[in-house]
């Protein structure tokens, strides 16, 4: 089956536009996380969706923003872009019990999106 | 200050070498993460723990939930191996938040 597919793979923008990212999970899957990823910083926890609900939020400005669809497709906004806003960001799907969302499930990540910005 | 402290932060070996990575952490956990990640950003999912130990091939986990503390090791290291591995928890205590480590960057010479 498919595995998690990121759109853009790459983008460049400059200081204060916007950009929205993409996310389609496993077939199946339902929960999506959102990953930032920068030499300085390492991996950093951005969001968890899962039933069109955010039930987890990372240390990260309002200007990150993210939303999922009903077929569990995730896509995360980042407005007023800021130089340091330049990073690898990765998504990551996982299958979620039905009866109860323990958070705790194997995770399959995307290839990620790399974006400058200038 | 950092939920999640990896040990080393490189390390090369000899193909053939056994390896260890170490991971301690100071949140409450639900559960314990190991990532690899090789040049090129994809990262994959090794292991998930919540306790004792899992096995994979020539990877295996542990982690001893009392001490905090997990550990990944390689046996009979081969240059394929050659990744970044990160650690990663998933905290009860804030949240249901991912904390990571730096990551271990592990270089296996021929």
């Amino acid at each position: 089956k498919a595995g998690v597919t990121q759109t853009p793979r790459y983008l460049i923008k400059t200081r204060g536009q916007q950009v929205t990212l993409s996310c389609s999970p496993i077939s199946g899957h339902r929960s999506v996380s959102w990953y930032q990823q920068t030499p300085g910083q390492g991996l950093q926890f951005l969001f968890e969706y899962f039933s069109e609900t955010q039930r987890n939020k990372g240390n990260f400005p309002g200007r990150f923003s993210g939303r999922q669809f009903s077929n569990s497709r995730s896509e995360m906004n980042v407005s007023t872009l800021e130089l340091g806003d330049s990073a690898l960001y990765l998504c990551a799907s996982s299958l979620v019990c039905v009866r109860a969302y323990s958070g705790a499930n194997v995770l399959t990540f995307g290839a990620g999106s790399r974006l400058t910005v200038l | 200050k950092n939920e999640v402290e990896q040990s080393p932060q490189n390390l090369t070996a000899q193909e053939g070498e056994f390896i260890t990575i170490n991971c301690s952490y100071s949140v409450g956990i639900s559960a314990l993460h190991w990532l690899q990640q090789h040049p090129g950003g994809g990262i994959v999912s090794l292991f998930m723990l919540s306790s004792g130990k899992k096995k994979h091939g020539r990877l295996i986990a542990t982690i001893n939930i009392q001490e905090k503390h997990s550990s990944l090791h390689i046996t009979a290291s081969h240059p394929r191996d050659s990744a970044v591995y990160i650690c990663a928890v998933r905290s009860k205590t804030t949240g249901n938040q991912f904390y990571f480590g730096t990551g271990t960057s592990l270089t296996v010479i021929p």
